[in-house]
């Protein structure tokens, strides 16, 4: 079956811009979350949402945002985007949760310029 | 709060020999916990999961981990290293309980496989 698939895979955008990510979730998987990914920080959780619904959100500006639709797709908005912003974005699905275990996709490298 | 320790930002081992990569966690409530591999420009591959029963838990390319709740730890090991694996490694904890929706990880630790 596929994967979790995010698009686009790269992305250069430049300082105070905005940018949407998207994310499609393997079929009937209906928790899905982001993760930001960098060299100093690691990987950091961004928010989580199952059923339309935010259901834990990280310790994230609210430049940072998300939303689920019906069919369980998910994209990630960053407002205003600062050079610190640049990281792989990582989106994954599950069934309902962690307890399932969370299928990763390849990431989308944004750079901020 | 929940928090993940790798020993070890970086670990070689030789072509054929044990693979131990050391995961030590700290958590209020029963935890979920995870292995992730990642591979350079990939996104993470689950490797294996403890949720309950079997404290000893297989995973997929000969892998697997021992939950010991007295040590607080999930180590992984591998009998036999193969180049393939060289990769870097995350250990992951999730909470049990309700209300619990994201995984919190570690630093992640780099394998290279000597030939």
């Amino acid at each position: 079956k596929a994967g979790v698939t995010q698009t686009p895979r790269y992305l250069i955008k430049t300082r105070g811009q905005q940018v949407t990510l998207s994310c499609s979730p393997i079929s009937g998987h209906r928790s899905v979350s982001w993760y930001q990914q960098t060299p100093g920080q690691g990987l950091q959780f961004l928010f989580e949402y199952f059923s339309e619904t935010q259901r834990n959100k990280g310790n994230f500006p609210g430049r940072f945002s998300g939303r689920q639709f019906s069919n369980s797709r998910s994209e990630m908005n960053v407002s205003t985007l600062e050079l610190g912003d640049s990281a792989l974005y990582l989106c994954a699905s599950s069934l309902e949760g962690p307890g399932y275990g969370y299928t990763f996709g390849s990431g989308t490298r944004l750079t901020v310029v | 709060a929940q928090s993940v320790t790798q020993l070890g930002s970086h670990v070689s081992v030789s072509e054929g020999a044990l693979v131990l990569l050391r995961c030590n966690y700290s958590s209020s409530v029963p935890p979920y916990l995870f292995w992730y591999v990642q591979y350079p420009n990939q996104g993470l591959q689950l490797l294996l999961k403890y949720t309950t029963g079997a404290t000893l838990v297989k995973g997929i390319n000969g892998f697997e981990a021992e939950f010991k709740k007295s040590e607080t730890s999930f180590h992984l090991t591998k009998p036999s290293a193969h180049m393939s694996d060289a990769a870097e490694y995350f250990c992951a904890v999730s909470n049990s309980g309700a209300g619990s929706y994201q995984l919190t990880f570690g630093k992640g630790t780099k394998l290279s496989v000597i030939p």
